[in-house]
């Protein structure tokens, strides 16, 4: 059964670059679905980032799409979040998923990201 | 689109069911899901196409509706169903994934 592991820096200064990745274990990713980012604030709501499709085309929220980058390394079974430009409203637990077209649907676990100096 | 959710809270004793609310700011068709969330948990995927429960999802929970206005059911609720459950709604293209702002299930 296919398992998502987030892995990246736990705190994070303003201005600079937030970069996760996630391990994907039992699916290739270039195999087929999409790959995406969610976040959550603490204490507050879901918000979809981005995703990026077996083929390695990303498509973002258009609210975030002037600061994400989304890849893939298939040698390693991984993709990749890159934020740019953090501020403290960047501050949230990130989630990495497997989505299919109704949306995410196999979750990793999380990674808290603080964007702090 | 704008998905809002309601209410917010809502207060229910065990075995009562619970009707929870979602509307899309325009037709959305019956492209949504909804998801439950567990303290400390990731999301779980509950239910897509508005209707159709996905894989393992037990038949207390169930959903209608379509364009607009949708509604998540739970009947006889159960200890594990107090959560926060988010409705989404998904694009076909451009592909795009809105989540509401949730309603939290708590124990009257």
């Amino acid at each position: 059964q296919v398992q998502l592991q987030e892995s990246g820096p736990g705190l994070v200064k303003p201005s600079e670059t937030l970069s996760l990745t996630c391990t994907v274990s039992g699916y290739f990713i270039s195999s087929g679905y999409s790959w995406g980012w969610i976040r959550q604030p603490p204490g507050k709501g879901l918000e979809w980032i981005g995703s990026i499709y077996h083929t390695g085309d990303p498509y973002y929220s258009p609210s975030l799409e002037s600061r994400v980058t989304i890849s893939m390394d298939t040698s390693k079974n991984q993709f990749s979040l890159h934020l740019s430009s953090v501020t403290a409203a960047d501050t949230a637990v990130y989630y990495c998923a497997r989505d299919n077209v109704v949306g995410p649907t196999t979750w990793g676990q999380g990674i808290l990201v603080t964007v702090s100096s | 689109i704008v998905m809002t959710q309601s209410p917010a809270t809502l207060s229910v004793s065990p075995g009562e069911s619970a009707t929870l609310s979602c509307r899309a700011s325009q037709s959305i068709d019956i492209n949504l899901a909804w998801y439950q969330q567990k303290p400390g948990q990731a999301p779980r995927l509950l239910m897509y196409g508005a209707s159709t429960r996905a894989t393992g999802i037990p038949a207390r929970f169930s959903g209608s509706g379509s364009g607009t206005e949708f509604t998540l059911t739970i009947s006889s609720l159960q200890s594990e169903d107090f959560a926060v459950y988010y409705c989404q709604q998904y694009n076909n293209w451009p592909p795009l994934f809105t989540f509401g702002p949730g309603t939290k299930v708590d124990i009257k």
